[in-house]
């Protein structure tokens, strides 16, 4: 139990279909993180939160929406996705987003495009 | 470009000592993470080092070279348990980790 949790841990979806994934972390940090991780290929990051606010999308597709209405709460809204797309997306939080900080993550959830 | 590399895959024995390398190339360092994901599971946090020279704790202890961009993971006294991924990530200049794809341990009795 890392103190980061995500809803739902596994969905699987239509490409017309649209649904959103949830991350709270109880660890009274300010920062949080969405990452794609894809079979052998390393993290990549999508989204970070710095006290609420958004200050990095990685070139990320706009079918991918992300949403952070405090610092505890972070969603990924999808819609119109990929097969490609189908991967684990974690949530991570951190202290904040500058200097060192050990970012710890949520279990994940498995999104399977169809 | 930023680059890490780590192996893909490993093998080691029950009790034995296991090395995982792992190089970097990235834009500014802050210091080198390293994290053990378990199948289905989240990267729980291991280490970190910013310092060259090795950081022991417990049966693991990670080893860094900034000169070289070379850091190591060493396990020792291997239990089945350790039998996960290890991630490998360099802090870049923007405080961003840049990930490795991860070093599957397998560890067979």
């Amino acid at each position: 139990e890392t103190g980061v949790t995500q809803t739902p841990r596994h969905l699987v979806m239509g490409m017309t279909n649209k649904k959103s994934l949830k991350c709270e972390q109880h660890l009274g940090h300010n920062a949080m993180y969405w990452y794609k991780q894809s079979a052998k290929k390393p993290l990549e990051l999508m989204f970070v939160y710095n006290f609420k606010e958004q200050t990095e999308n990685n070139s990320v597709p706009s079918r991918f929406s992300p949403e952070c209405p405090n610092s505890s709460h972070l969603f990924l809204h999808l819609h119109t996705l990929q097969p490609e797309d189908s991967a684990l997306y974690l949530c991570a939080s951190s202290q904040d987003s500058g200097g060192y900080n050990e970012q710890f993550f949520g279990p994940g959830t498995r999104l399977t495009v169809l | 470009g930023q680059n890490i590399d780590q192996p893909t895959e490993m093998t080691a024995t029950e009790g034995a000592i296991v090395q995982i390398n792992c190089t970097y190339q990235t834009s500014g360092f802050n210091g080198l993470f390293w994290y053990q994901q378990h199948a289905g599971e989240a990267p729980t946090f291991l280490s970190y080092n910013v310092l060259d020279g090795l950081e022991e704790k417990g049966r693991f202890s990670s080893f860094l070279s900034r000169s070289k961009g070379y850091s190591y993971l060493l396990l020792k006294e291997l239990q089945m348990k350790d039998s996960a991924s290890y991630l490998c990530a360099s802090m870049d200049s923007n405080y961003q980790l840049i990930w490795g794809a991860g070093t599957k341990l397998i560890i067979k009795p």
